[in-house]
């Protein structure tokens, strides 16, 4: 099955510094979501872009999709504290049948 | 709060024990989920339901039973677990069938099997 997987696995970052992940997948997707996982918690959706769609913006985040290249990024500006957490990309198969869930980027954002 | 409550927050049994484990959505929502967060490892998803009906079962050990009564309740029913079970379970549901609709995430029980 395909399988997002997420890049960098961890990163650190000062606060009020852009913060970038990316997002590589195998197969062609439906859509690509990213989550937000604070620490033992649950999910937070953050966006849901379309295979038909190349980028979408949500406040400070962006994310973009480049199906050729089968990846998508996910760029937070001007990070704050508050944005430390897991990042994680879920990609939808074309069938729409399965979402697939990458192991995620760390990210922390120092005060 | 996202609307998917999970109970109980932290369960520790033994391996003998039988517990369940419950989720309620608030969202008038049509699927739900289990999944099965370990360390280090991808979310994987352990069933599926929409419109009551179990749609996915990702090849999950029998001691691992779902249970969903209604659109607003999942639950999961656990017996002779092992150690290696121990892991954050999150239950999630979506407005539409499938995966072309956001999940919306509940807290998560974190389990200790000992």
């Amino acid at each position: 099955s395909q399988q997002g997987e997420e890049d960098p696995q961890a990163l650190s970052i000062q606060e009020g510094e852009n913060a970038t992940m990316n997002c590589s997948y195998k197969t062609s997707i439906n859509n690509l979501q990213w989550y937000r996982q604070n620490s033992g918690r649950g999910l937070v959706h953050l966006i849901l872009i379309r295979s038909n769609e190349r980028e979408k913006h949500s406040g400070r985040l962006r994310v973009t999709l480049d199906t050729s290249k089968k990846s998508s990024s996910l760029l937070i500006t001007a990070s704050r504290a508050a944005d430390t957490a897991s990042y994680f990309c879920a990609a939808s198969n074309n069938a729409g049948n399965m979402l697939t869930f990458g192991g995620g980027t760390r990210l922390m954002v120092k005060p | 709060e996202t609307g998917v409550t999970q109970t109980p927050r932290h369960l520790v049994m033994g391996m003998t024990n039988k517990k369940s484990l419950k989720c309620e959505q608030h969202l008038g929502h049509n699927a739900m989920y289990w999944y099965k967060q370990s360390a280090k490892k991808p979310l994987e998803l352990m069933f599926v339901y929409s419109l009551e009906e179990r749609v996915e079962n990702n090849s999950v050990p029998s001691r691992f039973s779902p249970e969903c009564p209604n659109s607003s309740h999942l639950f999961l029913h656990l017996h002779t677990l092992q150690p290696e079970d121990s892991a954050l379970y999150l239950c999630a549901s979506s407005q539409g069938t499938f995966w072309t609709y956001e999940q919306y995430f509940g807290p998560g029980t974190r389990l200790t099997v000992t």
